[in-house]
């Protein structure tokens, strides 16, 4: 059964820097695009970034380019989520998302169940 | 503000056929295909449609989606109760490179 299973939020400081993780299973994720997506309390889903199956290119939603950074290690099947000069309205829950294709355009046809991240001093 | 624009609320009764628009420009709807994702409170979204009207496996044909020039629809026909979710549609965006999403449709059943 493929499986998505994120880890990492948590309470942070304005300022401050986090590492989402999320571990696949049932699949490759090198063999598709990945996504994370977020969603505020309240509010509705927001793209954060992606990154391509074909050759690894990554996408920054405006709002974060410049201070969050997608990776994956294909050993671990895993992707990652570095957030660093954290805001409060980065306040969300973080969930990662497999495409169908290796495409960036594609649907995402399977999602974690999210961790939250909370920024306040 | 949402780069793609969905109404806030929509309703229908028990087996009414219910829809919901997704606006767009060239840029998202207009040149690259739409997705539906379903949302109920406190769970993960789950794939609705892809590829502007293609249903994945589990999912009812009562659900359908459209696309014409920048602009899409999800149709719920048969509405039932459990059909009551937020609802979502989405594209990549050429411009802005990378994904965008509308604001989410809540549907209530009456």
């Amino acid at each position: 059964e493929e499986q998505l299973l994120e880890s990492g939020g948590g309470l942070v400081q304005p300022g401050g820097s986090l590492r989402l993780s999320c571990a696949a299973s049932g699949f490759t994720s090198n063999n598709y695009a990945m996504n994370w997506v977020r969603q505020a309390p309240g509010k509705g889903l927001e793209w954060v970034s992606s990154m391509s199956g074909t050759d690894g290119s990554t996408y920054y939603a405006d709002s974060v380019k410049g201070r969050f950074t997608m990776s994956r290690d294909s050993s671990k099947n895993t992707i990652y989520l570095v957030m660093n000069s954290l805001r409060v309205d980065d306040t969300a829950v973080y969930s990662c998302a497999k495409s169908f294709g290796l495409g960036v355009s594609s649907s995402m046809d399977l999602w974690g169940q999210g961790t939250l991240v909370s920024v306040s001093s | 503000q949402s780069v793609l624009t969905q109404p806030p609320s929509a309703s229908g009764t028990p087996g009414q056929r219910v829809t919901i628009s997704c606006s767009g420009s060239g840029s998202n709807i207009g040149g690259y295909t739409v997705h539906w994702y379903q949302q109920f409170p406190g769970t993960a979204p789950k794939l609705l449609i892809y590829t502007d009207d293609h249903r994945p496996s589990g999912v009812p044909d009562r659900f359908s989606g459209s696309k014409s020039g920048t602009s899409a629809s999800l149709a719920i026909s048969g509405l039932q109760s459990e059909d009551e979710a937020y609802y979502y549609c989405s594209a990549w965006d050429g411009g802005l490179r990378g994904v965008v999403f509308g604001g989410g449709t809540k549907l209530t059943v009456l």
